[in-house]
């Protein structure tokens, strides 16, 4: 079976800019997470997709965060102007239940902003 | 609210047993899971510990005490390819809504020859 996929695995930009960053879940999997990981700090949960619903997006920093899954299927991540402190690396889990223990993380995406 | 700690940074010698510590402190208890990160890649789930006690799982063991809040990782005939960091986390007590982690901040493991 396929893991989690994110897309890109690396992203540079400049302050100001925007960036989108894409996670492909399991396959059947509906829970879909978002988590992040700033420098010397530790992995912080950002939102949770049931399908295509939002279930709980009370780790997400601020309004220049958006997040989607249309279909359930993939989600995206778009920040909106970035700023230097959103430099860090995002993670998108998955699970089939919900539970904790069913997750697989992707390997995900180094977010450096200049 | 919920607060993890491990130590930053562990060094061991290939071959050897190396005991990762975690203390926490948690509004209700809903067990602990320990991943394994290596640098660039995914965290890989390791174990999970609901019960009190020792759970082996090959070269790796986990241990839990709910009443002290503690918990730790064993890892025994340490191999070059177990440096990477060690998570500890935690779910929201059973009710809580979502089922996302808190983490710690991780323990970097580095196997020496």
């Amino acid at each position: 079976e396929a893991g989690v996929t994110q897309f890109p695995s690396h992203s540079v930009i400049e302050k100001g800019q925007t960036v989108t960053l894409r996670c492909d879940p399991i396959s059947g999997h509906d829970n879909l997470y978002w988590y992040r990981r700033v420098m010397g700090k530790e992995i912080k949960f950002l939102l949770h997709f049931v399908k295509e619903s939002k279930q709980d997006e009370s780790g997400m920093p601020n309004n220049r965060f958006l997040a989607e899954r249309t279909g359930g299927t993939y989600s995206t991540l778009k920040v909106q102007p970035a700023e230097l402190e959103d430099s860090g690396v995002y993670f998108c889990a998955s699970s089939q239940d919900g539970a904790a223990y069913g997750y697989t993380f992707g390997s995900g995406t180094r977010l450096t902003v200049v | 609210g919920q607060n993890i700690d491990q130590p930053t940074e562990m060094t061991a010698t290939e071959g050897a047993i190396v005991q990762i510590n975690c203390t926490y402190q948690t509004s209700g208890f809903n067990g602990l899971f320990w991943y394994q990160q290596h640098a660039g890649e995914a965290p890989t789930f390791l174990s999970y510990n609901v019960l009190d006690g020792l759970e082996e799982k090959g070269r790796f063991s986990s241990f839990l005490s709910r009443s002290k809040g503690y918990s730790y990782l064993l890892l025994k005939e340490l191999q070059m390819k177990d440096s990477a960091s060690y998570l500890c986390a935690v779910p929201p007590y059973s009710g809580a809504g979502s089922y996302q982690l808190t983490f710690g901040k991780g323990t970097k493991l580095s196997v020496i020859p």
